[in-house]
């Protein structure tokens, strides 16, 4: 049972160009969980998304930056016309459950961004 | 909002040291994580805890709700602990998920030889 798979791992665009970074759950998992790392900063909650529905985007900006995740397939977190701001590690990590009821996540390796 | 804060930044330690890692945060919680990333690489969870104590192998968190801290110990430490240890709050539900989580900003370890 392979881990959360993120791709590609390291990921350069231009500025104005679009991102989509990859996240595939593990076996099973229905929920998964977006989350950047600035440079020089911690972790922060970006999306919680189950099968075909976003359930918190409270901590997505607002605009240039949407997720998904289908029925079939990654889900997807996709950046519009990047800045060199958008530069940062970005994390999935997926459960079986939302609960907190010593329901363990997993994290992936992340993708690293870096917009020139 | 949930503020956490985490205690050294940096360590620097010997082999076969005890390690200990210090995580405050200012609201009630429903769990406290303690998570592993090393340096370039990925995300593994170490630890997720209500109360009390947890112990894996040379690793044991605690935490006082009451106090609001939480502690990550490192027994006879060793350079492949080396990495940055991060702690995270989950905040008590409101029907979200538990993966809402306010993080501290890590603490950067280096065991040497």
């Amino acid at each position: 049972n392979a881990g959360v798979m993120q791709n590609p791992r390291h990921l350069v665009r231009r500025r104005g160009q679009e991102a989509r970074l990859r996240c595939s759950p593990m076996k099973g998992h229905s929920h998964v969980y977006w989350y950047r790392q600035l440079p020089e900063e911690g972790l922060k909650f970006m999306v919680y998304l189950q099968k075909e529905n976003i359930i918190d985007e409270s901590g997505m900006p607002k605009e240039r930056f949407s997720a998904e995740f289908p029925k079939e397939g990654p889900s997807i977190l996709r950046i519009q016309q990047v800045v060199r701001g958008d530069s940062a590690a970005y994390f999935c990590a997926s459960s079986l459950t939302p609960g907190s009821d010593g329901t363990e996540a997993f994290f992936g390796q992340g993708t690293r961004l870096t917009v020139v | 909002k949930n503020e956490v804060e985490q205690s050294p930044q940096n360590l620097t330690a010997q082999e076969g040291e005890f390690i200990t890692i210090n995580c405050s945060y200012s609201v009630g919680i429903s769990a406290l994580h303690w998570l592993q990333q090393h340096p370039g690489g990925g995300i593994v969870s170490l630890f997720m805890l209500s109360s009390g104590k947890k112990k894996h192998g040379r690793l044991i968190a605690t935490i006082n709700i009451q106090e609001k801290h939480s502690s990550l110990h490192i027994t006879a430490s060793h350079p492949r602990d080396s990495a940055v240890y991060i702690c995270a709050a989950e905040e008590v539900k409101s029907g979200g998920s538990n993966y809402k989580l306010t993080f501290g900003k890590g603490t950067l370890l280096t065991v040497n030889p």
